[in-house]
C-alpha cells in the first residue's frame, strides 16, 4: 500500500532534550517535505526537499533541520525543543512539485 | 510572495444544503490549485486539483474551478453530508514560489441531520 509513514503519532518531551520524528514514503517519491498545523495558522512549511541531497527552508525553518540521505527517508530533527514547538507535525511526499501531496497521519508533539 | 486566503469558519449545514467555501490565491505565474480534506484524528488528502485556469477539478460530487481572472478556487457541492464533516484546506504549488506549496488557514465544516 502506497504510504507516508510518520513516527511516533504522540510524543511528549521535556525542553532541550533532542528528538527526531521519522518519516519514511514508499512512493520512490522526489519530493518531501514538513508542516506544522497550529490552530488559526493552517499548515506552514518547515523544511521541503525536492531530492536526495537537496533540502531548503520553508517559512518556519527556525529551531529544525531535516537531512535527505535517502530518497524515502525524510527526518525532522529539533536539536533543542521548546515549548512553542509545540504543534501537530505532518510529513508529506509528491513525485514533484504540482503533483498531489501525500500526507502521514501526523505527530502531536508536546514540548514542557 | 504567494499566498492563499480561504473563508473563515467553522461552518455548520444541514444534511443536503448546498456548500461553498471560498478560496482566493496571490501567485505570480501560472500556480497549481488544490483542495485537500482533514477527517477529525487524520492527515490531509487531496480531494481535487486543477493545473491550468478554466479547469475544473471534482471529486466526491465536489467541484471547484480556476478562474484566473478573479485568482479564485471556490470549492461547491451540491448536497451535503454528515459524512462530508471535516476541515477543507485550499492550497498552491507553484516553481515560482520557491518549490513550495502553500496551505489556507482551514475551513471547519460540520453537517447537521
Amino acid at each position: 500500500e502506497a504510504q507516508v509513514t510518520q513516527n511516533p503519532r504522540y510524543l511528549i518531551t521535556v525542553t532541550g532534550k533532542k528528538l527526531t520524528v521519522t518519516c519514511s514514503q514508499n512512493m520512490n517519491h522526489e519530493y518531501m517535505s514538513w508542516y506544522r498545523q497550529d490552530p488559526g495558522l493552517g499548515l506552514r512549511q518547515i523544511y521541503y526537499s525536492m531530492n536526495v541531497e537537496v533540502t531548503d527552508k520553508g517559512d518556519v525553518p527556525e529551531g529544525y533541520k531535516v537531512s535527505r540521505k535517502e530518497k524515502r527517508n525524510f527526518p525532522l530533527i529539533l536539536e533543542s525543543p521548546s515549548p512553542n514547538q509545540t504543534s501537530l507535525y505532518f510529513c508529506a511526499s509528491s513525485l514533484s512539485l504540482g503533483f498531489e501531496l501525500f500526507f502521514g497521519s501526523g505527530t502531536q508533539l508536546s514540548v514542557l | 510572495g504567494d499566498s492563499v486566503t480561504q473563508m473563515e469558519g467553522p461552518v455548520t449545514l444541514s444534511e443536503e444544503a448546498f456548500l461553498t467555501i471560498n478560496c482566493t490565491y496571490t501567485a505570480t505565474g501560472y500556480p497549481s490549485l488544490f483542495w485537500y480534506v482533514q477527517y477529525p484524528g487524520e492527515g490531509l488528502q487531496l480531494l481535487l486539483k486543477a493545473t491550468k485556469a478554466d479547469d475544473k477539478g471534482s471529486n466526491k460530487g465536489f467541484e471547484a474551478t480556476y478562474r484566473k481572472e478573479t485568482t479564485s478556487f471556490h470549492l461547491e457541492k451540491g448536497s451535503v453530508q454528515v459524512s462530508d464533516s471535516a476541515v477543507y484546506f485550499c492550497a498552491l504549488s507553484s516553481s515560482n514560489t520557491g518549490n513550495q506549496f502553500y496551505f489556507g488557514t482551514g475551513t471547519s465544516l460540520t453537517v447537521i441531520p
